[in-house]
């Protein structure tokens, strides 16, 4: 089955520390994409790659880092310079080059900070 | 820019009834629209888009929407719910300006009672 697989579902944190919530797609989208979801609220855009080895900052990049060395691969690395990281993240995927294309999403990674 | 406003953050409705999901948009140029649902703790659901042609877009599970350019509106209805209809619902856009990238409302949490 062609998907995009997001792990840990659930993360857990202490202060100070770097974690890495992977994101795996096996659709061969060429475009890649980071949301964050807080409750009661919509999804904000963290970074987002259109091709291998390139990605660009999102509205919320500050805190968060990326890395997109293989097509099917963008993990991110919520670091200690993310003040608030609790919250819902969603990875998605979507064919490049066309407003038109939908955006499919993971299951979620839930991060809590103890 | 672009932007999306779901005017309703809470929707109850009792079960069997129908059901309207409002979404207003802003763009410059011609857009494309979709609806999207979230089940608890679970990532984003494509349920319908809107490309071009018909303004009247049938999605899964029952629901459909109304494009209407002149009131800048998406709305997603569904003649009768159901208690598993239970979710949060999502309204984004995007247009040829933004390339691949998807501006998302705040959501709806639609809330089916018995």
């Amino acid at each position: 089955d062609g998907g995009i697989t997001q792990s840990p579902k659930y993360l857990f944190r202490k202060e100070g520390q770097n974690v890495t919530l992977s994101c795996e797609q096996n659709l061969n989208h060429d475009a890649m994409y980071w949301y964050r979801q807080d409750p009661g609220q919509g999804l904000r855009l963290i970074y987002y790659s259109q091709i291998v080895n390139d990605f660009q900052k999102g509205d919320i990049a500050e805190g968060y880092s990326v890395s997109r060395e293989k097509k099917e691969s963008f993990p991110l690395t919520v670091t200690s310079a993310q003040k608030n990281p609790t919250a819902f993240y969603l990875c998605a995927s979507s064919i490049s080059g066309r407003s038109y294309n939908e955006q499919f999403f993971g299951p979620g990674t839930r991060l809590t900070v103890l | 820019a672009q932007s999306v406003t779901q005017l309703d953050s809470q929707v109850p409705v009792f079960e069997e009834a129908p059901v309207e999901l409002r979404c207003n948009y802003s763009s410059s140029v011609s857009v494309y629209l979709f609806w999207y649902v979230q089940y608890p703790n679970q990532g984003l659901q494509l349920l319908l888009k809107y490309l071009s042609g018909s303004t009247l877009v049938k999605g899964i599970n029952g629901f459909e929407a109304e494009f209407n350019k002149s009131q800048t509106s998406f709305h997603l209805r569904k003649p009768s719910v159901h208690i598993s209809d239970t979710a949060e619902y999502f309204c984004a856009v995007s247009d040829n300006n933004a390339g691949n990238m998807l501006t998302f409302g705040g959501g709806t949490r639609l809330m089916v009672k018995p």
